[in-house]
């Protein structure tokens, strides 16, 4: 069973607030991931992490900001939360070769 | 440019097999994965291929042809708990220690009794 755990689950918050997606992982992974996936429509990679002090933007253009100073957490950041923002929040983790492992997600609704 | 193709939605019974295939082409290949993911969770991880050839696992099957860039996951004796999105996913750039998924945009399966 994988052992990736995001908080919150479930977040409806107005608009200009700053919000902090948490991520971490006990499987010792470096590789970890931040998806965004709308209702219904494919994951989009808006951030990646190879190791500690590693941080990368992903494909799909995303006002978020990540950090990774220690392997085992990956916090996402918005710093002025906006409607558009609204969308399902995957944090992902994996070793070479291996699938990735996906959190439950966090629900953001964003008024 | 990257692009990964596969059927919007499948319909298969209870006890049956079915198909679901996918396309891609992408700059690099360094593996394929197969995602179940139902309504409202997060994806769990069902297969990888990264060689030709067919990988089972228990009612899960998939197949890979790096040639044609084309896979399939295959699922036998269908249960009403089937019913879920199938992804399709490749790690198609760079040298294996990106593992950077492109993800398709899934197969909706419906099983009925």
């Amino acid at each position: 069973e994988a052992d990736i755990y995001q908080t919150p689950r479930y977040l409806v918050i107005g608009t200009g607030k700053k919000i902090t997606l948490e991520c971490s992982q006990t499987m010792g992974h470096d590789k970890m991931y931040w998806y965004q996936q709308d209702p219904g429509m494919e994951l989009h990679l808006i951030h990646y992490s190879y190791g500690v002090n590693s941080t990368e933007k992903g494909d799909l253009s995303s006002e978020s900001t990540v950090s990774r100073i220690r392997t085992e957490h990956f916090p996402l950041t918005l710093e002025s939360a906006r409607p558009s923002h609204t969308s399902q929040y995957l944090c992902a983790s994996s070793e070479l070769g291996q699938g990735s492992f996906f959190g439950p997600g966090t629900r953001l609704t964003v008024l | 440019g990257q692009n990964i193709d596969q059927p919007t939605e499948m319909t298969a019974t209870e006890g049956a097999i079915v198909q679901i295939n996918c396309t891609y082409q992408t700059s690099g290949f360094n593996g394929l994965f197969w995602y179940q993911q139902h309504a409202g969770e997060a994806p769990t991880f069902l297969s990888y291929n990264v060689l030709d050839g067919l990988e089972e696992k228990g009612r899960f099957s998939s197949f890979l042809s790096r040639s044609k860039g084309y896979s399939y996951l295959l699922l036998k004796e269908l249960q009403m708990k089937d019913s879920a999105s199938y992804l399709c996913a490749v790690n198609g750039r760079g040298g294996g220690a990106t593992n950077k998924l492109i993800f398709g945009t899934g197969t909706l399966l419906a099983v009925q009794p």
